[in-house]
């Protein structure tokens, strides 16, 4: 069981690059999602899905693009990288997105830490 | 989800007890609360959840206000390897946002 599991660990790119950060669990969690931190800063929704197929937006969503076509990954697309988009990039999961009541803790990766330059 | 409010920033002397409060006045009657920590630049890692009634575990307690408008997460014999950002969530479903929560440094 290896829980949220983010590749790569570290990340190099150039202004105008595109890439994916990757992001699996193997823990059968309906919800997932993406959070970036700033240094110094909490973090910061920018994509969650609620199960395959559904997927919809945080509180920075510009410039990053995500689908969920398996339980299993949500991966992370950055289009046209820019400098801005430096940053440590969290992936999480949890049992439900859709229940009140459920307790829903939230499982996260060991990190992405992506440098634009 | 209900927004939450924490104090920046806190310090506690190694061996006594941290006491870190979080208001959520506008939570709803069947929200969770649930407390996470970041050590460092690790992923967050969950600490203990409640919802109406005092919990503890292993790690911590929580005390929730008979209104739930307010929690405080207690930890009971601060060590240095406690020294993190401790983060108050409300909702834990859906949208579930972070905040910048509390920078708690125990001090030797």
């Amino acid at each position: 069981n290896a829980g949220v599991t983010q590749t790569p660990k570290f990340q190099v790119l150039k202004t105008g690059q595109s890439m994916t950060l990757q992001c699996a669990q193997d823990m059968n969690h309906e919800y997932m999602s993406w959070y970036r931190q700033d240094p110094g800063m909490g973090l910061r929704l920018i994509h969650y899905s609620v199960g395959a197929g559904i997927t919809d937006q945080g509180e920075v969503p510009n410039g990053y693009n995500v689908s969920r076509s398996t339980t299993e990954d949500f991966p992370l697309r950055l289009l046209s990288a820019a400098p801005s988009q430096t940053s440590v990039y969290f992936c999480a999961s949890s049992y439900s997105g859709t229940s009140l009541l459920a307790k829903n803790i939230q499982y996260f990766g060991a990190g992405t830490r992506l440098s634009v330059l | 989800d209900a927004k939450t409010t924490q104090p920046p920033s806190m310090d506690c002397a190694e061996g006594r007890a941290a006491n870190l409060p979080c208001n959520h006045s506008t939570i709803s009657g069947n929200e969770y609360v649930y407390w996470y920590r970041q050590i460092h630049s690790q992923g967050p890692q969950y600490i203990i959840h409640g919802l109406k009634n005092n919990e503890t575990n292993e790690m911590a307690s929580l005390i929730i206000t008979e209104d739930r408008k307010s929690s405080t997460l207690i930890l009971p014999h601060a060590t240095l390897r406690d020294t993190a950002v401790y983060y108050c969530i409300v909702g834990g479903y859906q949208k579930v946002t972070f905040g910048t929560g509390t920078k708690l440094q125990v001090i030797p």
